[in-house]
């Protein structure tokens, strides 16, 4: 079965970086892209990037254009997800979901990783 | 970039009523990059609904889609206990992109 299994909780301080990933398992890694998206205490959905895991494409959110960077290491079927400069307002619980196909749909999702930033 | 606004923020209906859910686009969205997700609480969201129609595996008929271009809409026919979350509406655009609204509490009356 389809598996996204996510990287622990992180605590930073701000103006540091966390990376998180996101291990994907129970289907062919390179047929589909995968993307990050967060979500803040009590707020909605804000998607930050996305990889196509066959060619490394990648395209970011512009919100967060300077400061992500989205990475695939096909050899073990991982994405990162890495955050440089984080502020408090950065404290979200992140996400990793498949690109199902065609559309856009985004049919499976990772567990959530929440990151805190404090100091 | 195209903004998707939902409404009403929170719904309060009881089980065994019909919920009518609504999401209307900035700009014309096609049916087929138009999808709905249900969240529960401490939970990662789920797929419900892609293509604007279309139920995803496992998902049962009281959840319906419809919609075109600017104005689509998310019913569940009769609500059951468990169908009381958040939904989020969502398009997928160019580059590519993905937009989500910013949610309808479904809460218990």
């Amino acid at each position: 079965q389809v598996q996204l299994l996510q990287s622990g909780a992180e605590v930073k301080k701000p103006g540091a970086s966390v990376k998180v990933s996101c291990k994907a398992s129970g289907y062919t890694f390179s047929s589909y892209g995968l993307l990050w998206v967060r979500q803040a205490p009590g707020q909605g959905l804000e998607w930050m990037g996305w990889i196509n895991t066959d060619n490394g494409n990648r395209n970011y959110g512009q919100k967060f254009q300077s400061r992500v960077t989205i990475t695939t290491d096909t050899s073990t079927g991982t994405v990162h997800m890495e955050l440089r400069s984080l502020r408090s307002d950065d404290t979200a619980m992140y996400y990793c979901a498949r690109v199902g196909g065609l559309g856009g749909t985004l049919d499976y999702w990772g567990q959530g990783t929440l990151v805190t930033v404090s100091s | 970039e195209i903004v998707l606004t939902q409404s009403p923020g929170t719904l309060s209906l009881s089980p065994g009523e019909r919920a009518t859910l609504s999401c209307r686009a900035s700009q014309s969205v096609s049916t087929s990059h138009l999808g709905w997700y249900q969240q529960k609480p401490g939970q990662a969201p789920r797929l419900l609904i892609y293509g604007t129609s279309r139920r995803a595996t496992g998902i049962p008929d009281r959840f319906s889609g419809s919609g075109s271009e600017t104005d689509f809409t998310l019913t569940i026919s009769r609500l059951e206990p468990e169908d009381f979350a958040v939904y989020y509406c969502q398009q997928y655009g160019r580059s590519p992109s993905w937009t989500f609204g910013q949610g309808t509490k479904v809460e218990i009356k």
